[in-house]
């Protein structure tokens, strides 16, 4: 199984702040890569998908990059809302397999 | 809209069975693989399950290999995961949810998700 590890595990930002989130495969999958924003007791919802293309309805200040093997999610200019946990999900082999998650704590 | 509205689950003893299902509406049903996803407390996601619109192909987690079933009604525009010889392990919420994309564009991805049930494995 294609295992994914997230970077970091936890991180404290504050309003306005940007940050990236890294995801690093542990063999090439190409673009085939997908992140999720779950907040508490909520049922994920897809922020990007193939690499780098955004969801519908997602803000634009949630970018995702990289291929290969290692991926970045940014985002800038911190809402509010956008204090939760994400996830990165590999489709390139099955099992579809996912980061452990970070969780994106107010500073 | 697309809906997805779970329900089953609940507190089960290990070596028991329970049955998930997830009623879907607002979209072509027959014309979407469906996935079963679960999160143990506190832990991240795990996918579980997949069955194709045809229901010809349907993968299943080394996890739950040979204890779970899913299975869908597209009639009803209905899934289904029916758990046998539960373990304690498989104490999770349990999310459906569908496919999107394809794997020679951008790959696939799990677009619209149910809100979740809660199955609870315990003596």
């Amino acid at each position: 199984d294609i295992q994914l590890t997230q970077s970091p595990s936890s991180l404290s930002a504050r309003v306005g702040d940007r940050v990236d989130i890294t995801c690093r495969a542990s063999q090439r999958i190409y673009f085939y890569i997908n992140w999720y924003q779950q907040k508490s007791g909520k049922a994920p919802r897809l922020l990007i998908y193939g690499a780098s293309t955004l969801q519908s309805g997602v803000p634009s200040r949630f970018r995702g990059s990289g291929s290969g093997t290692d991926f970045t999610l940014t985002i800038a200019n911190l809402e509010p809302e956008d204090f939760a946990t994400y996830y990165c999900q590999q489709s390139f082999s099955p099992p579809r397999t996912f980061g452990q998650g970070t969780r994106l704590e107010t500073k | 809209e697309v809906q997805l509205v779970q329900s089953g689950g609940g507190l089960v003893k290990p070596g028991g069975s329970l049955r998930l299902s997830c009623a879907a509406s607002g979209f072509i049903f027959k014309t979407y693989t469906m996935n079963w996803v679960r999160q143990a407390p506190g832990k991240g996601l795990e996918w579980v399950a997949s069955i194709i619109g045809s229901s010809t192909d349907i993968s299943y987690a080394a996890s739950v290999k040979g204890r779970f079933t899913v299975s869908r009604d597209n009639a009803k525009q209905s899934l289904d995961l029916q758990m046998d010889t539960l373990r304690v392990e498989d104490t999770a919420v349990y999310y459906c949810a569908t496919d999107g994309g394809s794997f020679d564009a951008s790959g696939f991805y799990l677009e619209f998700w149910g809100q979740g049930t809660l199955v609870s494995v315990s003596s």
